[in-house]
């Protein structure tokens, strides 16, 4: 079974900084999807950026990007210029590329970023 | 705009009730998803459903159980309410398949609590 490891249950940063949230996982599949989502207070799941495992290439959606590092098996998101609206709780997430899982999400623990004027 | 709909926002029942929540998406999608979400622990997959009247056990599916007799309706049931399970229910639908474009959509959650 895979598994998600989110370490930094709470992060803080001053606006127009960067930030960096951390993301580890475990599995034993060589094909996998990953994903940052971000949840508001509204609750609304949003989805921030994702990355496919066989792509190098590190994936970024406008001040969002990610250091994707196989081998070590780390996927963390860097906030750029970060802003106000960017306070939620962040959450990492894996799916098996494979199939027969249905495109199940498997969660980390969540990291809570605060945003500070 | 397309939509995950969950019944309630928030909801009160007592120990021992029968207890459902409603999940209606919109977008005519084959697989649907109930998570419960708690503080320290994310997201965990209870059940979830690959078309009309079919299912699968998720990763902690003691003390519920699910419905889908309709292609857009997904319900969760806890059949004798424990005040363990109080907490963040949240339903997902997505397209068949596992493209890695065929994304998630979430509902807005519904907050139980068990008393």
């Amino acid at each position: 079974a895979q598994t998600v490891t989110q370490s930094q249950p709470e992060m803080s940063v001053q606006e127009a900084e960067t930030v960096t949230l951390s993301c580890t996982y475990d599995t034993s599949e060589s094909d996998y999807y990953l994903f940052w989502y971000k949840q508001p207070p509204s609750r609304q799941m949003i989805l921030v950026i994702r990355q496919e495992a066989y792509k190098q290439q590190n994936a970024t959606e406008n001040r969002f990007s990610v250091n994707f590092q196989k081998a070590a098996k780390s996927f963390s998101l860097k906030i750029s210029d970060s802003q106000l609206g960017d306070a939620a709780m962040y959450f990492c997430a894996y799916r098996s590329a494979g199939g027969t899982s249905y495109g199940k999400l498997t969660f980390g623990q969540g990291t809570i970023l605060t945003v500070h004027p | 705009d397309v939509k995950v709909t969950q019944s309630s926002r928030y909801l009160v029942k007592r120990t021992g009730e029968k207890v459902f929540l409603e999940c209606v998406q919109d977008m005519d999608h084959e697989n649907m998803f109930w998570y419960r979400q708690d503080p320290g622990l994310g997201l965990r997959l209870i059940y979830f459903s690959y078309d009309v009247k079919m299912k699968e056990k998720g990763d902690i599916p003691e003390g519920y159980s699910v419905s889908r007799e309709k292609k857009e309706r997904f319900s969760l049931i806890l059949e004798s309410a424990s005040t363990n399970q109080t907490s963040m229910y949240l339903c997902a639908s997505k397209r068949a398949g596992n493209s890695f474009y065929y994304g998630y959509t979430f509902g807005s959650g519904t907050r139980l609590t068990v008393v």
